[in-house]
């Protein structure tokens, strides 16, 4: 298996635009995961699925984030409109079971002038 | 609400040295504890999973301990490579309905030939 894939590894907008970010898991894995990493905050969850179904979004800093998973293959995670301080690297990973070891994907370093 | 941290938060060792990373967190009623790798750019590589009920597992050169009652985890690395160099991240998952990953905020390990 190739691991979790995510794309774009890299993205620069501007405030005020929309930006999606795309994560496979690894097939197989019913739970997916949303992370964001900051230098102040470290690595937080902000949302998790399970069969597709969101679980527990109470990470999700504010109602410009929304997260879905309309296959087992494929999760967005939409910001809109973007601001400055949603600057940081999103993760995407994904397990078996909800208390098994998570596979991290390569991340995605947002950057919103 | 779980609080995960990791001292030091960096660490400079000559090659072939052997380390010790401390991880302590505030509520010992955890499911498990998780040790990951984070190299530079990329996403985290989990290193070694220890459940509540064992005190350590063992990985080639990577030994983790859990003392649960104490709410502490060390990870001793035998043997210090320069390819050791990277940041290790200690994750606490809460049991409960949620199974959620805290993660400290890392110790930045550095390996000098």
């Amino acid at each position: 298996d190739a691991g979790v894939i995510q794309s774009p590894r890299h993205e620069v907008t501007e405030m005020g635009q929309e930006v999606t970010l795309r994560c496979k898991p690894i097939s197989g894995h019913d739970y997916l995961f949303w992370y964001r990493q900051t230098m102040m905050r470290g690595l937080e969850l902000l949302i998790y699925f399970n069969n597709n179904v969101p679980i527990d979004d109470s990470g999700m800093p504010e109602d410009r984030f929304s997260a879905k998973m309309p296959n087992a293959s494929f999760s967005t995670l939409k910001i809109q409109p973007s601001e400055p301080r949603d600057s940081a690297v999103y993760f995407c990973a994904s397990s078996l079971g909800s208390a098994d070891t998570q596979y991290f994907g390569p991340g995605t370093r947002l950057t919103v002038l | 609400k779980q609080e995960v941290t990791q001292i030091p938060a960096a660490l400079s060792v000559p090659e072939g040295e052997n380390l010790v990373l401390n991880c302590s967190f505030t509520d010992s009623a955890i499911y498990n504890l998780q040790w990951f790798r984070q190299d530079p750019g990329k996403g985290l590589t989990s290193l070694l999973l220890i459940q509540s009920s064992q005190r350590e597992q063992t990985s080639g050169r990577l030994n983790a301990s859990l003392d649960k009652s104490s709410g502490r985890s060390t990870l001793y690395i035998a043997a210090s490579q320069p390819g050791d160099s990277a940041t290790y991240l200690c994750a606490v998952r809460s049991g409960g309905s949620n199974y959620k990953l805290t993660f400290g905020k890392g110790t930045l390990l550095t390996v000098n030939p």
